[in-house]
């Protein structure tokens, strides 16, 4: 149980183009969904909080207008990288929290992530 | 985000072998501390969520302790095991239900 999924798991891109990737909690509700991004032996960064319904809160440094959160419906959040450049390239990956009244809703559950590469 | 440190970032155990890791964390305003073990292309897994000071907690042969009055938990593997090879990851939870991850121990057993 509490499985996420994440799609693309890589990809490809030209500069100046835009990349969506979803993520998508297969078994259970989620009100609210996490986007990390991970450079290479770095710690995974949080770039915003999603919640269901509701303008995604995006942390300091990073900019709402180049990653687009859309979380439409209780299972499906997206991340736009709009006009990606090459230092976009990173390691993307998602979470999901329950919502309450099921599994433990401060437990956060991961996709297994998106390798995203700009040329 | 909170800075919490994961040493070391690399070890090799032999099979069988015992061993043990840490992660550190502000002390103050602590809410929870989070273990997840993180294979190769897959997802993250959550192993412990970490509350009270003195906790400890044990999923088979994997157990974790923890100290919030000093900021550390250690996780422990026993009898390691070639499966147990995958990045261990903590994050420390804020109130506001945020993680702030560690970057990591990678642990590699060696058969």
């Amino acid at each position: 149980g509490a499985v996420v999924s994440q799609h693309p798991s890589w990809v490809i891109c030209k500069s100046g183009t835009s990349v969506k990737i979803e993520c998508r909690s297969l078994d259970f509700q989620a009100t609210t969904m996490f986007w990390y991004r991970q450079f290479p032996k770095q710690s995974l960064m949080l770039m915003a909080t999603s919640n269901e319904g509701s303008k995604a809160t995006y942390e300091q440094g990073v900019e709402k207008d180049k990653f687009l959160i859309n979380h439409a419906s209780l299972t499906l959040s997206t991340l736009t990288v709009t006009s990606a450049h090459p230092e976009d390239s990173s390691f993307y990956i998602c979470s999901a929290s329950p919502a309450s009244g099921g599994r433990s809703s401060y437990e956060q559950y991961f996709g297994p992530g998106t390798r995203l590469t700009v040329t | 985000i909170l800075n919490v440190e994961q040493s070391p970032q690399s070890l090799h155990v032999q099979e069988g072998d015992s061993t043990n890791f840490t992660c550190s964390f502000p002390s103050s305003n602590f809410y929870a501390l989070h273990w997840y073990r993180w294979e190769t292309a897959k997802s993250p897994e959550a192993l412990f969520v970490m509350t009270l000071n003195g906790d400890e907690k044990k999923k088979g042969r994997i157990s974790a302790t923890l100290n919030t009055k000093e900021g550390y938990s250690y996780l422990y593997i026993k009898g390691s095991q070639p499966e147990d090879s995958a990045t261990y990851l903590c994050a420390l939870r804020s109130n506001d239900y945020k993680l702030s991850f560690g970057a990591g121990t990678t642990v590699t057993v060696r058969a």
